[in-house]
């Protein structure tokens, strides 16, 4: 079975980092682009950013987090991965870690086929 | 930008409902949608329009092309009480989605 989670969420003050992490299993996680999208309280969801497979050192990210968001990866652990810098209010959401239907991410057709629970991240004083 | 009508709606067990999703430019085929229940991974219904993804039941059904698509589901079941959301791929911003439309019983 296809399965993603995610951790490393929590409180964290304004101007604060933080690693979120999520961990695949069930698949060949190298074979696939990972995506990061978030979800604030009440809000819809928003794409934050994606990481091709190795070898193309490919990666996107969403204007609003540009500069303070990098995603990796780590195919022999299978993990995907989002630093946080820099965070602010308007980054408390839910952050929800996604497969893309296939390797490079960003192409035309591409969409989210496996979706993990997701981890909270606050940012509070 | 992908606009999702209507915003809400209420309905009863049975009913046939009708979601619309409409981009600014045309985005040919390439628009996806989604069932996110609270508290759970979101979910893959139908993708590049039309397509149903495995182990979607088959009342879920899209449509549609360029600007203008929509989810239907044919007869409503209590279990389909969640938020949809379309997507689309094919322009910048990637990976757009529209604002959601919940569902209520």
């Amino acid at each position: 079975e296809v399965q993603l989670l995610e951790s490393g969420g929590g409180l964290i003050q304004p101007g604060g980092s933080l690693r979120l992490s999520c961990t695949a299993s069930g698949f060949s996680f190298s074979d696939y682009a990972m995506s990061w999208v978030r979800q604030a309280p009440g809000k819809g969801l928003e794409w934050v950013a994606t990481s091709a497979v190795s070898g193309t050192e490919r990666t996107f990210s969403a204007d609003s987090v540009k500069a303070r968001f990098f995603v990796s990866r780590d195919n022999s652990n299978n993990t995907l991965y989002l630093q946080l810098s820099s965070l602010g209010a308007e980054d408390t959401a839910t952050y929800f870690c996604a497969r893309n239907s296939g390797p490079y991410g960003g192409t035309q057709g591409d969409y989210f086929d496996t979706w993990g629970q997701g981890t909270l991240v606050t940012v509070s004083p | 930008q992908m606009t999702q009508s209507p915003s809400s709606l209420s309905a009863s067990v049975g009913d046939r409902v009708t979601i619309t999703c409409r981009a600014s430019r045309n985005i040919r085929s390439h628009l996806h949608w989604y069932q996110h229940k609270p508290g759970k991974a979101p979910k893959l219904l139908i993708y590049e329009t039309s397509t149903l993804q495995s182990g979607v039941p088959s009342r879920f059904s899209g449509s549609g092309s360029d600007i203008e698509f929509s989810l239907t589901i044919s007869s409503v079941q209590p279990e389909d009480v969640a938020t949809y959301y379309c997507q689309q791929s094919f322009l910048t911003p990637l990976y757009a989605f529209g604002q959601g439309t919940t569902l209520e019983i």
